[in-house]
């Protein structure tokens, strides 16, 4: 069946570094996506990898291997601001995105 | 502003009564979508259109229907609500069908079903 892993709740310190670790099992792979979901708010949209690698965004940055099954999304220089739930969603063989429970981001001052 | 409306944003409903959600996107996106969302889960696709004329089902279609009747409309109807459709329902469209395009969502609706 399909799988996506990640860690339910994580708490890092503003300022800081996070790292948030998704493992995923799909049947077939057309890139992961990684969106932004504030409480009480619509999805946006953050990153997409469809190659091994990081991709950077400014303070956020995406890495994916497609043998591992496993991406993660990097924050740095941590804002109160990104006190949010990050959904990461690969893309099945039909072009559907599976959709992981999230991990919800807790920043401190 | 561009973007995708949804209609009711809130709504509490009596169990086996009929009601539709609207979605309207006026990004002339071909694909739109309406996911369900509930507390300690992943988003759950209910229905969706690749293009204008056609739907699918997706993971939990179950006592849902839709239409897609043109490009920018795609409502979601519950036949005889019960509480288990008590969620956050989202719509979306993308302008890109089969393929990687980027998911822009609707603000949501609550549907609380009694």
């Amino acid at each position: 069946g399909q799988n996506i892993d990640q860690p339910t709740e994580m708490t890092a310190t503003e300022g800081a570094i996070v790292q948030i670790n998704c493992t995923y099992q799909t049947s077939g792979f057309n890139g992961l996506f990684w969106y932004q979901q504030h409480a009480g708010e619509a999805p946006t949209f953050l990153s997409y990898n469809v190659l091994d690698g990081l991709e950077e965004k400014g303070r956020f940055s995406s890495f994916l291997s497609r043998s591992k099954g496993y991406s993660y999304l990097l924050l740095k220089e941590l804002q109160m601001k990104d006190s949010a739930s990050y959904l990461c969603a690969p893309m099945d063989s039909n072009y559907q995105l599976i959709w992981g429970a999230g991990t919800k981001l807790i920043i401190k001052p | 502003i561009a973007g995708i409306t949804q209609a009711p944003t809130s709504q509490i409903l009596a169990a086996g009564r009929r009601m539709t959600l609207r979605c309207t996107q006026d990004m002339r996106h071909n694909a739109m979508y309406w996911y369900r969302q509930d507390l300690g889960l992943g988003l759950r696709l209910i229905h969706y259109s690749n293009t204008a004329g056609t739907t699918g089902k997706g993971e939990v279609p179950d006592g849902y229907s839709v239409s897609r009747a043109n490009t920018d409309d795609f409502p979601l109807t519950l036949a005889s609500a019960v509480p288990s459709q008590t969620s956050v329902y989202f719509c979306a469209s993308s302008d890109r069908q089969g393929d990687t395009g980027e998911l822009f969502f609707g603000e949501g609706s609550r549907l609380t079903v009694l």
